[in-house]
């Protein structure tokens, strides 16, 4: 069974970096037929995608948010991460990670992230 | 970057039918756009009903359906039930990256 788990912390003071991984079990990251997605929701809005990374290195950002984002795989621990550079009240969301292919099957069950001094 | 539009709420009776659109600022909505469909219930995470325009996962009830037409992805839900009120988001991919609709909050009332 396939399962995502994001880690990080819950607070960010403005400013910072909001670095998350998502922990991924029964599936391998280095399998090249799936691509690692990140996305998000604003308290009560919708969603956005935030970008998706393939074992093969592409990565795909969401142009708005590619200036400050980094999405990185590491294969030895079978997980992948996402990091948001100088954040603002505006980044406070729910993050999800997801694996794209098959239609986002799979989700984790999102990781509140608060950007607050 | 392309703009989804959903329609922001709909209502339907119990048993009828409904359908959901998801149109882009950049032209029709086509095969190429691989349309995505998901559901979200408060305090859950979105699933995936629809992908690839009409592809539909294990969980999908077979009452719901997708499609293209009049130049946008649509989603139709028949014999509506109680358990389908939620919101829907689209998902539209534009040369790798994707772009999400607003959302639609579906009624069943």
């Amino acid at each position: 069974q396939v399962k995502l788990q994001e880690s990080g912390p819950g607070l960010v003071k403005p400013s910072q970096t909001l670095s998350l991984t998502c922990i991924v079990s029964g599936a391998s990251i280095s399998n090249g037929n799936y691509y690692w997605t990140w996305i998000r929701q604003h308290p009560g809005k919708g969603l956005e995608w935030i970008g998706y990374i393939h074992y093969s290195g592409n990565v795909y950002y969401n142009p708005s948010l590619e200036s400050r984002l980094t999405i990185s795989l590491d294969t030895s621990q079978n997980q992948f991460s996402l990091e948001l550079n100088s954040v603002t009240a505006a980044d406070t969301a729910v993050y999800y990670c997801a694996r794209d292919n098959e239609g986002l099957k799979f989700w984790g069950q999102g990781t509140l992230v608060t950007v607050s001094s | 970057q392309a703009v989804v539009t959903q329609e922001p709420s709909l209502t339907v009776s119990p048993g009828g039918t409904v359908t959901l659109t998801c149109g882009s600022n950049t032209g029709a909505v086509t095969f190429g756009h691989y349309p995505y469909w998901f559901q979200q219930k408060p305090g859950q995470a979105p699933r995936t009903l629809i992908y690839d325009t009409n592809t539909k996962q294990p969980w999908t009830p077979a009452r719901v359906s997708g499609s293209l037409s009049g130049g946008k992805a649509a989603l139709t839900l028949s014999g509506a039930q109680p358990e389908d009120e939620a919101d829907y988001y689209c998902l539209l991919s534009y040369s790798g990256r994707k772009v999400f609709g607003g959302g639609t909050k579906l009624t069943v009332l």
